[in-house]
């Protein structure tokens, strides 16, 4: 169990508004990742951190924006919902710096934007 | 663009036969390919890794096959069970980020 917490689990908003998701991880990783999971598209990454305030972008991220001011939370924030970023987020971690692609993932926060 | 290729979308398989599952990448700075196991309602799980100076690599029923100058490899799933009805997604990283395959959705049939 890497101690991942993803928050809300599940949530539905209406265009326009602002959302923020919460990865919490309880150990102190210093990699962290935030995909989003579409049908066809698989898993595509938005954003990643590497350490506290060190952030970069993904292949995908028009529209998100990404906060870290403590090792141990991830914030991933659409600041203005559209109907196309209705997805599954998952937050992963990785427990090393090493390039293993060993990823653990969170459960998920489904989100809805109607 | 999808930077990993993945095939086939779905598989059904007979309890007991082998699943087969191919992938393809293109950028030759990958380093290290592992394969996830996601269940509905579930985040991915890793499954097995190989890395590219290894051609072959076999846990229990689960076999990466690892091709360095076709750009492609393969998960075999031996003696296929229902609880291995799930999706698996290969995927390819380097310089610490994991790029997925699209998925396919295996079910054993019992």
């Amino acid at each position: 169990d890497a101690g991942i917490t993803q928050s809300p689990r599940h949530k539905v908003t209406e265009t326009g508004t602002p959302v923020t998701l919460r990865c919490h991880q309880t150990e102190n990783h210093r990699y962290m990742y935030w995909y989003r999971q579409d049908p066809g598209h698989g898993l595509r990454l938005i954003h990643y951190s590497y350490g506290v305030k060190d952030t970069d972008k993904g292949e995908v991220s028009d529209g998100y924006s990404v906060s870290r001011s403590k090792t141990e939370d991830f914030l991933l924030t659409l600041e203005s919902a559209t109907s196309s970023q209705t997805s599954v987020y998952f937050c992963a971690i990785s427990e090393s710096d090493r390039n293993t692609g060993e990823l653990f993932f969170g459960e998920g926060s489904r989100l809805t934007v109607l | 663009q999808q930077q990993v290729k993945q095939s086939p979308q779905s598989l059904i398989v007979q309890k007991g036969g082998i699943s087969i599952i191919n992938c393809a990448y293109e950028n030759t700075a990958f380093d290290y390919f592992p394969w996830y196991q996601q269940f509905p309602g579930k985040g991915p799980a890793l499954l097995i890794a190989i890395r590219p100076d290894v051609s072959e690599k076999k846990e229990g029923r689960f076999t990466i096959s690892f091709n360095k100058s076709a750009k492609q490899f393969s998960l075999h799933i031996m003696d296929s069970q229902p609880g291995d009805s799930a999706t698996y997604f290969c995927a390819a990283t380097g310089f610490q980020k994991l790029v997925f395959g699209t998925g396919t959705r295996l079910l054993v049939s019992p």
